[in-house]
């Protein structure tokens, strides 16, 4: 079955650019999904961040969408986030998903275990 | 952006009890893009409910989504340890997904 891995560094400086890639195993990212990253602040809620079909086209949340950019990489079969000019509120656990849309549901089913970013000097 | 509002925050029940979460839109939903999330410490949120009352894979009946609109339901019927955690709606609509701020069911 299909499972996602989240990576990249867990230290952001403030006013620099986080990165973080998900690698999908048992299945294609060109398969007809959408992919998807959330994000979770320690001791707070789920807030999607924006989520690509392997096409290339996206769809990024309004608050985020001045600072974020994700990519598709089909050859290597993983998707990316960046998002720019962070500070300490962008410290949280990223999560990336894939959409699942079956006879017109949509939902997110199944996640990568998540990877932790702090943003700190 | 339709905003869903969770309630109560927090809810304290005993194993065997029922809970009932709410999960109110700022807009009518879509039955067919509203879905239901648990999520345990330390644990990605995992899949109960889409279509609002349709239950994913390998979740037990004891679990179930009701409501239409502006207003739906998950039930546990009859709590199990397994089940203290927090739990999360989730809407899809104008190509933007919102979660609900999240019910926790914490044992009393």
């Amino acid at each position: 079955q299909v499972q996602l891995q989240e990576s990249g560094p867990g230290l952001v400086k403030p006013s620099g650019t986080l990165s973080l890639t998900c690698a999908v195993s048992g299945g294609s990212i060109s398969s007809s999904n959408w992919w998807s990253w959330v994000r979770q602040p320690p001791g707070k809620g789920l807030e999607w961040i924006g989520e690509i079909y392997h096409s290339g086209s996206t769809n990024y949340n309004p608050s985020l969408k001045s600072r974020v950019t994700i990519s598709v990489d089909k050859s290597k079969n993983q998707f990316s986030l960046k998002l720019s000019s962070v500070t300490a509120a962008d410290t949280a656990v990223y999560y990336c998903a894939r959409e699942g849309a079956s006879r017109g549901y949509y939902y997110m089913d199944v996640w990568g275990k998540g990877t932790t970013v702090t943003v700190s000097s | 952006e339709i905003v869903l509002t969770q309630s109560p925050g927090t809810l304290s029940l005993s194993p065997g009890e029922r809970a009932t979460l709410s999960c109110r839109a700022s807009q009518s939903v879509s039955s067919s893009y509203l879905a239901w999330y648990q999520q345990k410490p330390g644990q990605a949120p995992r899949l109960l409910i889409y279509g609002a009352s349709s239950r994913a894979t390998g979740i037990p009946d004891r679990f179930s989504g009701s409501g239409s609109g502006t207003d739906f339901t998950l039930t546990i019927s009859r709590l199990e340890p397994e089940d203290f955690a927090v739990y999360y709606c989730q809407q899809y609509g104008s190509s933007v997904w919102t979660f609900g701020q999240g019910t926790k069911v914490e044992i009393k």
